[in-house]
């Protein structure tokens, strides 16, 4: 476990409304990103994070938006869910760690979002 | 072409066998190579990663790049049935990014 927790674990939601996903990481990395993972797919970036306030787009980031006002948040916003959006989202944080290569990412348990 | 092409599988091998993964990438520029394991249900988790060509091994695991032929795998001897779940290549696009292959899963039969 990389010290990252996300909430809500699953969540139901109706099409139309907003839904806020939370990324939360003890371990002060920089560099913070939120991917979707659906079949025939694997996973694809949405959005990703290298600061407090930076952030920019990935592969797949048409319905999405992202805030970081800290170093451990980042939240993924639908701003108005679409059946399309069902899928699993994961967050990930890499940074400078000792022995390992910068460019390691390490992933949170991952969030079952089901648009209906 | 997608910067990365992974076979889904699914591949099944009994227990004890070895287990050769494959990835393809399509951009010579990439250097830093990755594999992750996912059981169903968790987050992926780094399996292990390699620089540049060449061979790492991890216990059972071996990873090896060959970047004349764009073609990464990793090799799994003895398998077991633990070892079982998706395994995803992971390559570093630049910008602290990596791009994914579409991952392979894995069963071991006892």
């Amino acid at each position: 476990d990389a010290g990252i927790t996300q909430s809500p674990r699953h969540k139901v939601t109706e099409t139309g409304t907003p839904v806020t996903l939370r990324c939360h990481q003890t371990e002060n990395h920089r560099y913070m990103y939120w991917y979707r993972q659906d079949p025939g797919h694997g996973l694809r970036l949405i959005h990703y994070s290298y600061g407090v306030k930076d952030t920019d787009k990935g592969e797949v980031s048409d319905g999405y938006s992202v805030s970081r006002s800290k170093t451990e948040d980042f939240l993924l916003t639908l701003e108005s869910a679409t059946s399309s959006q069902t899928s699993v989202y994961f967050c990930a944080i890499s940074g400078i760690i000792v022995g390992a290569s910068p460019y390691e990412q390490y992933f949170g348990p991952g969030t079952r979002l089901t648009v209906t | 072409q997608k910067e990365v092409e992974q076979d889904p599988g699914p591949l099944s091998v009994p227990e004890g066998a070895i287990v050769s993964l494959n990835c393809t990438y399509s951009n010579s520029a990439f250097q830093y190579f990755m594999w992750y394991r996912q059981y169903s249900r968790k987050g992926p988790e780094l399996l292990m990663y390699t620089y540049s060509s060449g061979n790492k091994e991890d216990g059972r695991f071996t990873a090896q790049v060959d970047k004349s032929s764009k073609y990464i795998s990793l090799f799994i001897r003895d398998s077991q049935p633990s070892d079982s779940a998706t395994y995803l290549c992971a390559i570093h696009q630049g910008a602290q990014k990596l791009v994914f292959g579409q991952g392979t899963r894995l069963t071991i039969n006892p």
